[in-house]
């Protein structure tokens, strides 16, 4: 398999602040790393894909200029949540697509944030 | 863009009986097709997956079946245990680095002891 590693894994920040939350492939290169979003008892909802070296692409409805995404290198993408509203607080998660042949482009997933705005 | 639909919601099974997920897509281009399993607050797991040139695969108890005809894919469980229960996502893509891919709704599967 692969690692990807999330952090932090929980963060309670106050209502105007922002946050950033770091994924990290540890023993691959991930040219696309996507992070989605995930409220109690649903599915995983995409909000962007990151490429490296590029600017992210949104999801429709997605806020780029509140949920910012830097993609600086092959093993790291970060999301940072600005000025964040209790309506932000989630399951903030990430995941690598590793690549090559024969893998399929298998997506492996970090351990996910919980994100608390208070 | 793609669709994945997944059926059912939510799913109870006795132990050591089978359960089996559905899942329909929408793309006719998707070839890769993932099924996760994700325990409560923890990150999705990857327990099996097929591609398009593949109409099933085993793994132990687990089985996917592709039908691309039909544009459907299952999840097979058999001799279900308690540690089966999680909620179980399908999801759909094409190849290449920047496709992303499209998850099912989700469905939880309770196994009862």
């Amino acid at each position: 398999g692969a690692v990807v590693s999330q952090h932090p894994s929980r963060v309670i920040c106050k209502s105007g602040t922002s946050v950033k939350i770091e994924c990290r492939s540890l023993d691959f290169q991930a040219t696309t790393m996507f992070w989605y979003r995930q409220f109690p008892k649903q599915s995983l909802m995409l909000m962007a894909t990151s490429n490296e070296g590029s600017k992210a692409t949104y999801e429709q409805g997605v806020e780029k200029d509140k949920f910012l995404i830097n993609h600086a290198s092959l093993t790291l993408s970060t999301l940072t949540v600005t000025s964040a509203h209790p309506e932000d607080s989630s399951f903030y998660i990430c995941s690598a697509r590793k690549g090559g042949s024969g893998t399929g482009n298998t997506i492996y997933f970090g351990e996910g944030s919980w994100l608390t705005v208070v | 863009g793609e669709n994945v639909e997944q059926h059912p919601s939510t799913l109870s099974v006795q132990e050591g009986d089978s359960a089996v997920i559905k899942c329909t897509y929408s793309d006719s281009a998707s070839n890769y097709f993932p099924w996760y399993k994700q325990e409560l607050g923890k990150r999705p797991q990857l327990i099996i997956d097929i591609r398009s040139n593949v109409g099933e695969k085993k793994d132990q108890r687990i089985a996917v079946t592709l039908n691309k005809t039909a544009k459907h894919f299952s999840l097979h469980i058999t001799e279900t245990q308690p540690e089966d229960s999680a909620v179980y996502f399908c999801a759909a893509s094409r190849s290449g680095g920047y496709q992303k891919v499209t998850f099912g709704t989700g469905t939880k599967l309770q196994v009862i002891p």
